[in-house]
């Protein structure tokens, strides 16, 4: 069954330091799709990543970057240099290609980042 | 402008009293579906849509219908709502469910 777990619930930053969201998901397809979106504190849900279970590449844009490491089944996302506008809401995402046509969120990662 | 619209945005509403959140996208998007987002629980997803006529439930479909007469709709309904139901509701489309998925504003639903 599809699984995705975030376990850190809230992380406090203070600005320009670098912070990780951890990601682990369960999947029993061979083929997937891992996402992450971002939920500001105004509330609409924003796609920022979409990494197929074939590509294992890190991918990096501007200060944001996604470790995919299929090996211990983490899609983790570090922002390096926080700023405050990065306060957030961050939600990782897991499809499956054959098994289901279901999307399965985790719980959600609430970053602070104070000035 | 690209964008999946969703009515209300905020509702107030007792026990027992139907009531129909409305979605629409004007992408010509194949795939739809509803979440819920409640404190802890993150998003979950109550029904999804492959296209017109094709829904099934997500993880959390207890309470609620859906349907899916023409593609640019994916009303939610609640034939008889409770107060467990109190929650913020997102509407999603996409090109089908590997893809990336475009929310609507949400709806905040309070069940007396």
């Amino acid at each position: 069954a599809q699984k995705v777990t975030q376990a850190q619930t809230e992380i406090s930053v203070v600005e320009k330091e670098d912070v990780t969201l951890d990601c682990v998901y369960e999947t029993r397809d061979t083929t997937y799709y891992l996402f992450w979106y971002k939920q500001p504190p105004s509330g609409e849900l924003v796609f920022l990543i979409r990494r197929n279970s074939f590509d294992e590449q890190n991918e990096i844009s501007g200060r944001y970057s996604w470790n995919f490491q299929k090996s211990t089944s983490s899609f983790n996302f570090t922002i390096t240099a926080s700023q405050v506008v990065d306060s957030a809401v961050y939600f990782c995402a897991l499809s499956e290609a054959y098994n289901t046509d279901k999307l399965i969120f985790g719980t959600g990662t609430r970053l602070q980042v104070f000035p | 402008e690209a964008q999946v619209t969703q009515n209300p945005r905020y509702l107030i509403t007792v026990t027992g009293k139907k009531l129909t959140v409305t979605c629409s996208q004007n992408m010509n998007h194949e795939y739809m579906s509803w979440y819920r987002q409640d404190p802890g629980l993150g998003l979950r997803q109550i029904y999804y849509s492959m296209n017109v006529e094709v829904t099934d439930k997500g993880d959390v479909p207890e309470g609620y219908k859906v349907s899916r007469k023409e593609k640019r709709n994916f009303p939610l309904i609640l034939e008889s709502p409770s107060p467990n139901q109190t929650s913020l509701y997102f509407c999603a489309s996409g090109l089908n469910s590997n893809q990336p998925q475009h929310f609507g504003d949400g709806t905040r639903l309070s069940i007396l």
